[in-house]
This record gives C-alpha cells, sequence and structure tokens, in this order.
C-alpha cells in the first residue's frame, strides 16, 4: 500500500498567492483529516471529512481557507490569499472511520514570503 | 474538555536503557488513547492504540503503553532504547463528543550511544 500521499511535499510561495494543496488517502479508507503542524501551536485539527462530506470545520482559522473532497480518493486544502503567518507543516491523514486509526501523509512543508 | 498533557518537552536516555515517555489524560467516559511518533521530515505513524482491554498495551518497534486507570495515565515505555527511536513522539486522546483526536504538545526523546 502507497499510504496516504501529499502534493507538493515543498511550496514556497509570496505572501497574497493562492496556494493548494493536495491529498490523497489510502484506498478504502473513508475518513479524511486535514493538520496543521506549528512550532507555536503544535498539531491542530483544520477539517475532517467522512464520505466525501465535511464534519468539521471548526478548526479552519479563517475563511482564506478552505477544503474540498470531490471524490473518496482526492482532497485538496487551499489558502487565499496566502499570509506569513500560514506558513507550517500541513498534513493530511486517512481511516477507515472516525473513530479508527488515523494514517498520516508525509506532510507539505508551506512557507509563506 | 478532553485533553492530554506530556509534562517533559525532552527525555534523555542511554542506549539499551528501559525508556519512558509520560501521558496523562483528562477525560469523560472511558478514554480512547494513542500514541503516534514522528521522525524529522516525516508524518505521524501509529504505534499503539488503548480502547479496552488489557491494561498493558503492545505495539510497533517493540514499544508498549500502560493503562493506568487511578492514575489517568498512559505512558510508553520501551525495555531497551536504541538510537534509532530518537523521535519526537505524542500522545493522543479521542475527544468523544467531537470524535476528533486531541494532540499532546509532544515528546523529544533522544537516545545516546
Amino acid at each position: 500500500d502507497a499510504g496516504v500521499i501529499q502534493s507538493p511535499r515543498h511550496e514556497v510561495t509570496e505572501m497574497g498567492q493562492e496556494v493548494t494543496l493536495r491529498c490523497k488517502p489510502i484506498s478504502g479508507h473513508n475518513s479524511l483529516f486535514w493538520y496543521r503542524q506549528t512550532m507555536m501551536r503544535g498539531l491542530e485539527l483544520l477539517i475532517y471529512f467522512n464520505n466525501n462530506v465535511p464534519i468539521d470545520d471548526s478548526g479552519m482559522p479563517e475563511d482564506r481557507f478552505s477544503a474540498k473532497m470531490p471524490n473518496a480518493s482526492f482532497s485538496t486544502l487551499k489558502i487565499q490569499p496566502s499570509e506569513p503567518r500560514d506558513s507550517a507543516v500541513y498534513f493530511c491523514a486517512s481511516s477507515t472511520g472516525s473513530l479508527e486509526t488515523q494514517y498520516f501523509g508525509p506532510g507539505t512543508r508551506l512557507l509563506v514570503l | 474538555a478532553q485533553s492530554v498533557a506530556q509534562p517533559e518537552d525532552q527525555v534523555n536516555v542511554a542506549e539499551g536503557n528501559p525508556l519512558t515517555v509520560k501521558c496523562t489524560y483528562s477525560v469523560s467516559g472511558n478514554p480512547y488513547l494513542f500514541w503516534y511518533v514522528q521522525y524529522p521530515n516525516r508524518g505521524l505513524q501509529f504505534l499503539l492504540k488503548y480502547i479496552t482491554g488489557d491494561n498493558l498495551v503492545k505495539g510497533s518497534y517493540g514499544f508498549e503503553a500502560e493503562f493506568n486507570k487511578s492514575q489517568t495515565s498512559f505512558h510508553l515505555k520501551k525495555p531497551s532504547a536504541l538510537v534509532s527511536d530518537s523521535a519526537l513522539y505524542f500522545c493522543a486522546v479521542r475527544d468523544i463528543n467531537t470524535d476528533k483526536l486531541i494532540f499532546g504538545t509532544g515528546t523529544r526523546l533522544q537516545v545516546f550511544p
């Protein structure tokens, strides 16, 4: 199994630009989670989906952040416009259900200048 | 609110010695507890979990954790540390109200040869 796949692995952009992070969950998993990790705030859950439907987006910082899951094998996290304080590592995780063990991708390291 | 605490930012241990990484929790109801490990520039990897049953849970890479209800603890242990165990370790608890995983702040384990 390829595990959770995320792209890009690294992204450097300028403030104000749109950033799109991508995630392919493990095949057969029907729950998908987006997390953000920073030194200051640790690991934070941004949003999670069950069967492609957003269940809880209370962790999304503000309207500049949006996430979609158009099908069971693909999700995006978009930041528009990006700001330097968005610099972090963004992880995607998937599981067979919201109560089950989550498996994490390698993360996308985002730097907004 | 459900929460976990990892009281040590860093734990240092010599190779071959036993290691313990501490975690305490605060939940209403029965806790679902997890340990994850994060190697440099990688995503989190699942080590083990406690749902119910035996208080001693065995996981990956020779790690185990002991659930102690009276002390509300779920410490991670290994009888003999390896240099390759050096990494960041996260304890997590499932919030029964939201199904979200609540992560601790992490403990950096450094194993010296």
